[in-house]
Parts: C-alpha cells; structure tokens; sequence
C-alpha cells in the first residue's frame, strides 16, 4: 500500500523568507504525486502535481516540488512567503485507480 | 471551470436522525466521486468511490449500511448518514474526477461540517 509522511505538522516563517513543507512516499510502483492547500473554510486546491514527467514541478502561486527518487521525498518550495499563503498543505499520493492517499498535513504559519 | 458544489455547508442533527449530503459537479460530468471524511486536525480519509449507476465500493472499515451512497447521474452523487451519533461529527469532503492533463484529476468540494448533538 502506497503511503505519505509529512515530516512538520506545523511551519512557522517569516514573510518573504522561504517555505520548506517535508514529504516522503512509499510507493510499490510509479506513484502520482500531489501538493493541496486547504484554506479556512474553503475547499482544497491542488497546486501542483507530478505524473512521470519533469522532476521539477511548478504550481499555482509560486509554489515547487521536486520529485527525488532516491529519497522517495516530494518537497514543497516557494522563494519568499506571503501572508496569504497561511493555510494547510497535504502532500498526497496516487494509487492505481485514481485513490489518493493523503498525508496528515502541515499548517503554514506566516509572521509579518 | 471544474467546481463542485456540496450542500448543506454546515448540518446539526439530533442523535438517531438520518442527514444526506448533496455533491455536484457544476460544469462537468464525473464518472466517479469520492467522499472523504476529516476529522478535526487529522488528514482526509477516503470513505468509499462511486460510480455512476453502480454500487459504491467502501473503504476498510466504513460501514456502507451507516454511510448511503447514491450517484444517480454524472453530476450528482448523495452521501446519507444513517441513524447519526455524535461520533459520526466530521467534516465530510466530496471530489468528482475528470480527464485532464492526461490523467483524472479529483476536484474537491467545500465540504459539509456535520455536528450531532
């Protein structure tokens, strides 16, 4: 069975300096990996994902990961953090048959 | 494009009573739906896949006869609780999946808080 581990259950920045969210997987095969915030009250967002292609993954509001084999991690990334990026972000991995298998997330504080 | 709906957003009940969430797919059909439950500071967990006009197949351990699935067309699916308890208060999450990108990717709804008192 496929499984994610996020390393921080809570991140804490300043803003403008960068984001860091830790993601390790287990996978049996190739895995589809996902990056979701969810805000408040508000639905989850896919920001990015990798599917076998580019290792290196961009997302919606500046947001990276990139995909390490090696060390079955997909880290999250971003250069300079806003205020507005405070939320909860869920690493999350794809079974066969379109499952997703999502990890115990990690809230993104940002101080002014 | 791609949203999904959820109604209600928020549900109290009284123990004993029967509660269906709605989860629509607003502008695009949706062969299969997700329902996920999260519980407060926990991750979503997968409660069952629906497809449309066959039967819901449950995860490990959630009780089909507690938790009615119904997806009676490609933009609607139903979650019914059953006989609500208080342990049953949870924060239900629906997605609906479709073709994009060269792969399906799940659209999540706003969720339905339900709370029994």
């Amino acid at each position: 069975a496929q499984s994610v581990t996020q390393l921080d259950s809570h991140v804490s920045v300043s803003e403008g300096t960068p984001v860091l969210l830790r993601c390790n997987y287990s996978s049996s095969y190739s895995p589809s990996l996902f990056w979701y915030v969810q805000h408040p009250n508000k639905g989850l967002q896919l920001l990015l994902k990798y599917t076998s292609a580019a290792t290196l993954v961009k997302g919606i509001n500046g947001f990276e990961a990139e995909f390490k084999k090696s060390e079955t991690s997909f880290h999250l990334t971003k250069p300079s953090a806003h205020m507005s990026d405070a939320a909860e972000y869920f690493c999350v991995v794809s079974e066969r048959g379109n499952k997703l298998v999502f990890g115990a997330g990690t809230i993104l504080r940002v101080k002014s | 494009g791609a949203v999904v709906s959820q109604h209600p957003s928020r549900v109290i009940c009284k123990s004993g009573t029967s509660v269906k969430i709605e989860c629509r797919s607003l502008d695009f059909q949706a062969t299969t739906m997700f329902w996920y439950r999260q519980f407060p500071k926990q991750s979503l967990m997968l409660m069952a896949t629906s497809n449309e006009g066959s039967k819901a197949t449950y995860e490990q351990g959630v009780e089909k006869d507690k938790f009615l699935i119904n997806h009676a067309s490609l933009t609607l699916s139903t979650l019914t609780v059953t006989s609500a308890h208080p342990e049953d208060s949870s924060f239900y999450i629906c997605s609906a999946s479709t073709w994009r990108g060269g792969y399906n990717e799940q659209f999540f709804g706003p969720g339905t808080r339900l709370t029994v008192l």
